[in-house]
């Protein structure tokens, strides 16, 4: 069982903006800026997307953004594209003994 | 650039030790500041993070696989490694072999390998 909490799945139509959360604790999401978000394409290794809540590695596009509230993260994807369809994973570290806890992850669909 | 490539068996038999290196290239492991690590991801599943090590040997393993893991550098050879002990078919997954990077610490895994895909059946 993952720690922590994504949806399963969200979709949207191409140029929507679409919100992922990520649900964890005061131990995790809730004590650190250091939530980082990742992208995964069928096949492929995960790309890092997001790090420290809301930093954007060089060569992503500012159509991704990150953000916190309390113990939950927040991936935004705005002007959705059809390159975007992926599933996304957040992580956090956390002052548990696994030192870094992944979500179970969500797909993203565009319509 | 950073690459980082996963090299080592796939297939492995139950009980037996899954052995894996990671060779890093366009970077040195030990003129970094960084952790290296490795993430493994069973088929049609999540992430899950088994330890990490640094290039003076210092390492953290997951609690829940610390009995069965071994993880080194060799910076003489710019690569590190992964061994788990007695192997389950709960160990098939795709392993990662990424960097753990942070501006104040280790935060964040920013250089992935492409992943090996380990199975374990007899």
């Amino acid at each position: 069982q993952s720690a922590l909490t994504q949806p399963a799945s969200v979709s949207g139509s191409p140029g929507q903006s679409i919100t992922i959360s990520c649900t964890g604790t005061s131990s995790d999401v809730g004590g650190y800026n250091y939530v980082s978000w990742y992208q995964q394409r069928p096949g492929k290794a995960p790309k890092l997307m997001i790090y420290d809540v809301s930093n954007r590695p060089s060569g992503i596009s500012n159509r991704f953004s990150g953000s916190k509230s309390g113990n939950t993260a927040s991936l935004t994807i705005s002007g959705l594209q059809v390159e975007d369809e992926a599933d996304y994973y957040c992580s956090s570290f956390t002052s548990g003994s696994t030192l870094y806890v992944f979500g179970s992850g969500t797909k993203v669909t565009v319509l | 650039q950073l690459q980082l490539q996963e090299s080592g068996p796939g297939l492995v038999k139950p009980s037996e030790t899954l052995s894996l290196t990671c060779t890093v290239s366009g970077g040195s492991i030990i003129n970094s500041n960084y952790y290296w690590g490795w993430i493994r991801q069973p088929p049609g599943k999540g992430l899950e993070c088994i330890g990490t090590v640094f290039s003076s040997g210092n390492t953290y393993y997951n609690p829940s696989l610390k009995s069965r893991v071994t993880m080194s550098v060799d910076t003489s050879k710019n690569q590190f490694s992964l061994r788990l002990t007695s192997v389950t078919a709960a160990d098939t997954a795709v392993y990662y072999c990424v960097r753990v990077g942070g501006s104040t610490g280790w935060y964040y895994f920013d250089y992935w390998g492409q992943g090996a895909l380990v199975t374990v059946s007899s």
